[in-house]
């Protein structure tokens, strides 16, 4: 299955400031999640946003989807030294053979929050 | 609590031997689960989906003979790793769906000496 990409593949920032991650895909989708993963662990749950949605908001995550140029972008604000760890976008849909438990994912963002 | 569980955690076999990850799906009934393999620094690839009842379907590039996936009952599958070699060193997450939702196992870290 094709892949997404994340840019940057590495981000670090202070604590304190935003932190903004995109993902790029490559099929049509019926949605978008974002994980996260900490260093040797498995992952958590983000946030989910469906193909019609445009903008989706969860505490101090906002994830934005535009179908038409088949991207997302995780924005974290106020960004905290325990937000560090691995960020990746996964799809289902088309591309996953139809069903929306096969996930597609992006190659990840590695986020370094610096306290 | 954990509404997938994977076991072991972690595991560390010798060179040729054969090492088998298991995935309980503990609150639901689960006709399809899907093993992912990860490498280090790198993201998560699909491997098969295990189909219950059935032969799993695999992607392109996965050893069907060498990833033996069983899916034997509802909530139980399984992943056996043959003859496993240091390159297959790796952590192995599985999924079910359900609903709205997908849960991901805690991973098997496999390393192989």
């Amino acid at each position: 299955s094709q892949q997404g990409e994340e840019d940057p593949q590495a981000l670090s920032i202070q604590e304190g400031e935003n932190a903004t991650m995109n993902c790029s895909y490559k099929t049509s989708i019926n949605n978008l999640q974002w994980y996260r993963q900490n260093s040797g662990r498995g992952l958590v749950h983000l946030i989910l946003i469906r193909s019609n949605e445009r903008e989706k908001h969860s505490g101090r995550l906002r994830v934005t989807l535009d179908t038409s140029k088949k991207s997302s972008s995780l924005l974290i604000t106020a960004s905290r030294a325990a937000d560090t760890a691995s960020y990746f976008c996964a799809t289902d849909g088309r591309g996953s053979g139809g069903s929306n438990y096969k996930l597609t994912f992006g190659k990840g963002t590695l986020l370094t929050v610096n306290p | 609590g954990a509404v997938v569980s994977q076991h072991p955690s972690r595991v560390i076999c010798k060179s040729g031997t054969s090492v088998k990850i298991e995935c309980r799906s503990l609150d639901f009934q689960a006709t399809t689960m899907f093993w992912y393999r990860q490498f280090p620094k790198q993201s998560l690839m699909l491997m098969a989906t295990s189909n219950e009842g059935s032969k799993a379907t695999y992607e392109q590039g996965v050893e069907k003979d060498k990833f033996l996936i069983n899916h034997a009952s509802l909530t139980l599958s399984t992943l056996t790793v043959t003859s496993a070699h240091p390159e297959d060193s790796s952590f192995y997450i599985c999924s079910v769906g359900s609903g709205n939702t997908i849960y991901f196992g805690e991973g098997s870290w496999l390393t192989v000496v």
